[in-house]
C-alpha cells in the first residue's frame, strides 16, 4: 500500500545547529514530493517540491531537500536553524496510484533549544 | 497570508448538533480541499471539489458533507456530531483539478462537548 513515513515524531535542535528531517515513501514509481510547514496556530505552507530533474531542491526560508531514489527518501535539511523554525513539518507525496491526491506523513514537530 | 479564508475560527457545540464550516478559496483557484487534523489521526484528507463538482473523496464520514457554490466558496457540513469530531478543519485551494501546490487557510477549531 502507498505510504509516507516520517519516523521522527519530535526532533529537538539547538538554535544555529543543522537540521535534517526524514521522509520515506512507498510507491511503485517516483512520485511527486513535497514538504509543508505548519507554524503554531497556522495553516500549512508549501516549503518546497520535487517533480523531476535535479534531485536537490531549494525551498523557502532557507530549506532544501534531496530526493534519493535508491532509498525512497526525500529528507528536508537546513544548515542553521532559527527559533522561528519551530513548527510541525509534513512530508507529502502525490502519484498516479493515489490519483495524484496528496498522501501525507504524520508530521515531525521541530523544537528549537535556545 | 495564503489568501484562503475560513470562518469561523473557533466553534464549540454539543454532541448531536450540526455545524457548517465555510471556506473562500484564493482568487482564481477552482479547487477546494477539506482536511481534518486531530491529535490521534493526524492530517486526513476529506474531500475535494473542483469548479462546483466533487472530484475526489478521502476519509469523509457519511455524517459529513460538502459543497462548492457557483462563486467557488465551499461549505463543510458536519452533523450528528460526536466527541471524536473535535479537531482542526482546514480548507485548502489550488488552481487546477490536479494540483499539488495547495494553499491552506488558517483552519476552524471545532470542539464538541
Amino acid at each position: 500500500a502507498q505510504s509516507v513515513t516520517q519516523p521522527d515524531i519530535h526532533i529537538t535542535v539547538s538554535e544555529g545547529a543543522s537540521l535534517e528531517l526524514r521522509c520515506n515513501y512507498s510507491y511503485g514509481a517516483t512520485p511527486y514530493l513535497f514538504w509543508y510547514v505548519q507554524s503554531p496556530g497556522q495553516g500549512l505552507q508549501l516549503l518546497l517540491k520535487y517533480f523531476s530533474g535535479d534531485t536537490l531542491v531549494q525551498g523557502i526560508k532557507g530549506f532544501e531537500a534531496e530526493f534519493k531514489r535508491s532509498q525512497s527518501s526525500f529528507n528536508l535539511r537546513k544548515p542553521s536553524v532559527h527559533w522561528s523554525d519551530a513548527a510541525e513539518y509534513f512530508c507529502a507525496v502525490a502519484a498516479v496510484d493515489s490519483n495524484y491526491q496528496l498522501i501525507w506523513g504524520a508530521g515531525t514537530k521541530l523544537i528549537i533549544k535556545p | 497570508d495564503s489568501g484562503v479564508t475560513q470562518t469561523p475560527k473557533h466553534l464549540i457545540t454539543a454532541t448531536g448538533q450540526r455545524v457548517t464550516l465555510r471556506c473562500s478559496p484564493r482568487s482564481g483557484d477552482l479547487s477546494v480541499y477539506w482536511y481534518q487534523q486531530s491529535l490521534d489521526q493526524g492530517l486526513q484528507f476529506l474531500i475535494q471539489y473542483y469548479n462546483g463538482e466533487e472530484r475526489a473523496k478521502g476519509n469523509i464520514l457519511e455524517r459529513f458533507s460538502a459543497q462548492q457554490f457557483p462563486d467557488l466558496h465551499s461549505e463543510l457540513n458536519l452533523s450528528s456530531l460526536e466527541l471524536g469530531d473535535s479537531a482542526l478543519y482546514f480548507c485548502a485551494s489550488s488552481p487546477g483539478q490536479v494540483s499539488y501546490e495547495q494553499y491552506f487557510g488558517p483552519g476552524t477549531r471545532l470542539t464538541v462537548t
